[in-house]
């Protein structure tokens, strides 16, 4: 099992450019989040997904889409990157089970300029 | 809505000895769970303990262990025999079980540094 991946792992864009962040997990599980690290804010929530098919803003959704075609991908797109953006970005993924156990991939460095 | 609230921004500690990081949270619910997570320099979130809120028991995880207060809503974390590898960045976080979207709500961290 590979668990939650995400890539790619760091990316450099120009403000105004696109680009879209894969996650996968084949762990079969429903829930899955995206969250964005900033230095002294903790990881906020930027949208997650129940299942496949659906999605849901979270507490900082603005400037982002995300899709869940497939149970076991979940997308983050930025049609428009601004600096605001700089970040590191988790995704998690979770089985809604006893444990409540979210499972985290490594993490991607965006940089916008 | 949920708060949770970490107080110690940084914190350090000598290696070998003992250390507590400080959480504190805010809720109307009665049943939730709640986590320590520790992200070292990797990034990569690991989960460190787990407390059921119904549990009276504090959780324990070898030298990792909580000192869960739900009247207080205080949720500390215990590192005994500190190692040169628990240096980390560590997050408390809350989890409601009655909202059927699962999320979770981290607090801001707290870095802590080991001294050799």
């Amino acid at each position: 099992n590979a668990g939650v991946t995400q890539t790619p792992k760091f990316r450099v864009l120009k403000t105004g450019q696109s680009m879209t962040l894969l996650c996968a997990q084949d762990m079969n599980h429903e829930y899955m989040y995206w969250y964005r690290q900033d230095p002294g804010m903790g990881l906020r929530l930027i949208h997650y997904s129940v299942g496949e098919g659906t999605t849901a803003k979270g507490e900082v959704p603005d400037g982002y889409n995300v899709s869940r075609l497939k149970k076991q991908n979940f997308l983050l797109g930025l049609e428009s990157a601004a600096p605001s953006q700089t970040s590191v970005y988790f995704c998690a993924s979770m089985i809604r089970d006893r444990t409540r156990e979210q499972y985290f991939g490594p993490g991607t460095r965006l940089t916008v300029t | 809505a949920q708060t949770v609230t970490q107080s110690q921004p940084e914190m350090s500690v000598q290696e070998a000895e003992t250390v507590t990081l400080s959480c504190t949270y805010d809720t109307s619910e009665s049943d939730y769970y709640l986590f320590w997570y520790k992200q070292p320099p990797s990034r990569q979130m690991i989960l460190v303990i787990r407390q059921e809120a119904y549990k009276q028991q504090n959780a324990t995880e070898n030298r990792f262990s909580v000192n869960f207060q739900k009247a207080a809503k205080s949720f500390s974390l215990k590192i005994s025999d500190s190692q040169l590898g628990d240096a980390a960045m560590y997050f408390c976080a809350y989890r409601s079980i009655a909202n059927r979207d699962d999320k979770i709500i981290f607090g801001k961290g707290t870095r802590l540094h080991i001294l050799p």
